[in-house]
C-alpha cells in the first residue's frame, strides 16, 4: 500500500535536547511538507521541499530543520532552540508543484516536553 | 494573500440531521479549495476539493460542497448526519498565485453527533 509513515507515534524531549521526527513517503511524490498543530489553530508550515536536496522555511521555521536527501524521505529535527515545541507534527507529500494537487498527511507524531 | 475562516469551532448535531460545515475564504485570484477529516490523534484525509470544474462536488462519505465565487465560501454539507462523522473538519485554500503548492488551513470545526 502506498503512503505515508511517520515515527514514533510519541517523543518525548527534555529540556535542551534536539530530536528527530522520521517522515517517509512510497508514493513518489515530489514536494513533502512539514506541518505543526496546535488545539484550535489550524495547521501551520514548518518547512516545505519542492525536489530532492532543495526545501525552504514555511512560516514557523524558527527552531527546526530539516533535510532531503532522498526523494521518500524528509526527516524533521526539533532544536533546543524551539522553546515550545510540544504540538501534533504532521508531515505530508503532492505530487507536483502545482496548486490543484492534493497533499496527503501521515498519521502524525506528538511531541511532549518532560 | 489567502486566508480561510471556519465559522463555529465546534457544531452539534444530532444522528440523522443535516450536517453544515462553513467556511468562507479569501484569494486574490481563483482559488482551489479543499475539506479535509481528522479524527482524533490520526492525521487529516481528503474529503472533497474543487479546482475549478464543477461548482457543486461530491466527496466520500455522502459529504458535498458548493463553490460560490459570489459569497467566497465553500460549505460542507451532509443531509444526514451519522455517528461515525463526529470529528474534526478543515477547509484549506491554494490558489494560483502561488509559486508552490502551499495551502492555508482554517482553524478548524469540531462535529459532534447525539445519538
Amino acid at each position: 500500500d502506498g503512503g505515508i509513515t511517520q515515527s514514533p507515534k510519541y517523543l518525548f524531549r527534555k529540556e535542551g535536547q534536539n530530536v528527530t521526527l522520521s517522515c517517509e513517503q512510497n508514493l513518489n511524490h515530489d514536494a513533502m511538507y512539514w506541518y505543526r498543530q496546535d488545539p484550535g489553530q489550524g495547521l501551520r508550515l514548518i518547512y516545505y521541499s519542492q525536489i530532492v536536496n532543495d526545501f525552504q522555511k514555511g512560516d514557523i521555521a524558527e527552531g527546526y530543520s530539516v533535510s532531503r536527501e532522498k526523494k521518500e524521505s524528509f526527516p524533521l529535527t526539533v532544536t533546543s532552540a524551539q522553546k515550545n515545541p510540544t504540538a501534533f507534527y504532521l508531515c505530508a507529500s503532492s505530487n507536483g508543484q502545482g496548486t490543484k494537487e492534493t497533499q496527503y498527511f501521515g498519521p502524525g507524531t506528538r511531541l511532549l516536553v518532560l | 494573500a489567502q486566508s480561510v475562516t471556519q465559522l463555529g469551532s465546534h457544531v452539534s448535531v444530532s444522528e440523522g440531521a443535516l450536517v453544515l460545515l462553513r467556511c468562507n475564504y479569501s484569494s486574490s485570484v481563483p482559488p482551489y479549495l479543499f475539506w479535509y477529516v481528522q479524527y482524533p490523534n490520526q492525521g487529516l484525509q481528503l474529503l472533497l476539493k474543487y479546482t475549478s470544474a464543477a461548482t457543486l462536488v461530491k466527496g466520500i462519505n455522502g459529504f458535498e460542497a458548493e463553490f460560490k465565487k459570489s459569497e467566497t465560501s465553500f460549505h460542507l454539507t451532509k443531509p444526514s448526519a451519522h455517528m461515525s462523522d463526529a470529528a474534526e473538519y478543515f477547509c484549506a485554500v491554494s490558489d494560483e498565485g502561488n509559486n508552490f503548492n502551499k495551502f492555508c488551513f482554517g482553524s478548524g470545526t469540531k462535529l459532534n453527533v447525539k445519538p
